[in-house]
């Protein structure tokens, strides 16, 4: 089966726009996480689904960002007012159970970038 | 406060060679860790992980060794092939919270493998 999926690969957006990004994790796969990722950093947390249910937003850096998975499959990661700030690479992961020690598998990333 | 540490930004090893990248954390608490690869324009792909019950986990050319007394870890290839020269990344979970096995990741060692 295919991996996780993301789109668009790359956005450009003016300052103050809304972006919006996709995930689509692999099919079965309970668990999705989202993860932002800086220049020349390490991927950092930003949410956590299990199914459709957000049990952890704790690393959303703002009320800016807001994250949805309303069916348990495909998520969506929506950035309003964008600001420059808010470029970075923006991963998705999915593993297949919520609480036990499961790999996470990642996406090609989403690279934003705010001009 | 960065709780998992890659100090070594870049490590170059001749082919054939083995290749030794380090990792520490300060979480006591973590109970799982992983090694990701990532090539340019990718998402991270799982190498390998290791449960904090052992010490040891191998597969195929790529060993992990965990040291809970240091709170230190590292990733051994060997032999090195060309192929494996990407980014490393350090992750670590485990830090309960609820439902969230969210990942702590370290900035990442670039590995260049020499022909």
């Amino acid at each position: 089966g295919a991996g996780v999926s993301q789109s668009p690969r790359y956005k450009v957006a003016k300052r103050g726009q809304d972006v919006a990004l996709r995930c689509d994790p692999i099919s079965g796969h309970v668990s999705l996480f989202w993860y932002q990722q800086a220049l020349g950093q390490g991927p950092e947390f930003l949410t956590y689904f299990q199914n459709e249910a957000q049990l952890d937003k704790s690393g959303l850096p703002s009320d800016r960002f807001f994250a949805e998975r309303p069916e348990g499959s495909v998520s969506t990661l929506k950035i309003q007012r964008t600001q420059q700030e808010d470029s970075a690479v923006y991963l998705c992961a999915s593993s297949f159970q919520g609480i036990a020690k499961n790999i996470q598998y990642f996406g090609a990333g989403t690279r934003l970038s705010v001009l | 406060d960065q709780q998992v540490k890659q100090n070594s930004p870049s490590l170059s090893v001749q082919e054939g060679r083995i290749s030794i990248l380090n990792c520490d954390y300060t979480n006591s608490m973590f109970d799982y860790f992983l090694w990701y690869k990532k090539y340019p324009a990718e998402g991270p792909t799982f190498l390998i992980s290791i449960s904090s019950i052992k010490d040891k986990n191998e597969d195929g050319r790529f060993t992990v060794f965990l040291n809970k007394s240091a709170k230190h870890l590292s990733l051994h290839i060997v032999p090195s092939q060309p192929g494996d020269s990407a980014v490393y990344f350090c992750a670590a979970s485990g830090l309960g919270g609820g439902a969230t096995n969210k990942l702590i990741f370290g900035t990442g060692t670039l590995l260049a493998v020499q022909p």
